[in-house]
């Protein structure tokens, strides 16, 4: 159980065009999912937390305009990478809490979209 | 605010070493404290977890120990192996659900 799948895992796209994450959980209800950006070797930066049916919570630093989170069911977020530029080439991450209690506070990650901007 | 402090890397071991990743942490209150995999080009996965002082963490043959009053969680394991290689973070949860991960750390196993 606790499956997150994410899609894609590999996307190349040229400057300026936008680019669309699925993030969706496989076997449960996801309250709340998280949006990560991962450099080379190194730890994951939290980007945003978003809500099912609630407006994300962005972290210092984070363009919500350049990075748009919709959070419309208990099963699937989307980061939209708006107007994407050869510096938001990265690796993006997203994770899922259920909402039964008993797992309450544990993440279950997607495997990771690899993005390449040109 | 909560952070984690992993020990530097990298780390090269022989096949059936025996590994330990020290890891420790400061936080409010009483925090949950993770031990994730990533295996290259993948996402994370959780190892395992502790939930409580004492509690102790175990999975595939790893273990870790939740010790509120060194305020550790050392990551450990008896015998590697070559598909052990990854990188593991260490992380914790305050109240609010939000992750806070060490710097992550890379285990290379030699055949």
């Amino acid at each position: 159980g606790a499956v997150v799948s994410q899609h894609p895992s590999w996307v190349i796209c040229k400057s300026g065009t936008s680019v669309k994450i699925e993030c969706r959980s496989l076997d449960f209800q996801a309250t709340t999912m998280f949006w990560y950006r991962q450099f080379p070797k190194q730890s994951l930066m939290l980007m945003a937390t978003s809500n099912e049916g609630s407006k994300a919570t962005y972290e210092q630093g984070v363009e919500k305009d350049k990075f748009l989170i919709n959070h419309a069911s208990l099963t699937l977020s989307t980061l939209t990478v708006t107007s994407a530029h050869p510096e938001d080439s990265s690796f993006y991450i997203c994770s899922a809490i259920s909402g039964g209690l008993e797992a309450k506070n544990i993440q279950y990650f997607g495997a990771g979209t690899r993005l390449s901007v040109l | 605010g909560d952070s984690v402090t992993q020990m530097e890397g990298p780390v090269t071991l022989s096949e059936e070493a025996f590994l330990t990743i020290n890891c420790t942490y400061t936080a409010t209150g009483y925090p949950s404290l993770f031990w994730y995999v990533q295996y290259p080009g993948e996402g994370l996965q959780l190892l395992l977890k502790a939930t409580k002082a004492d509690d102790k963490g175990s999975n595939k043959g790893f273990e870790a120990t939740y010790r509120k009053e060194t305020t550790s969680f050392h990551l450990e394991k008896g015998s590697v192996q070559v598909s052990d290689s990854a990188v593991y973070f260490c992380a914790l949860t305050g109240a609010n659900s939000k992750l806070t991960f060490g710097k992550g750390i890379t285990l290379s196993v030699r055949p």
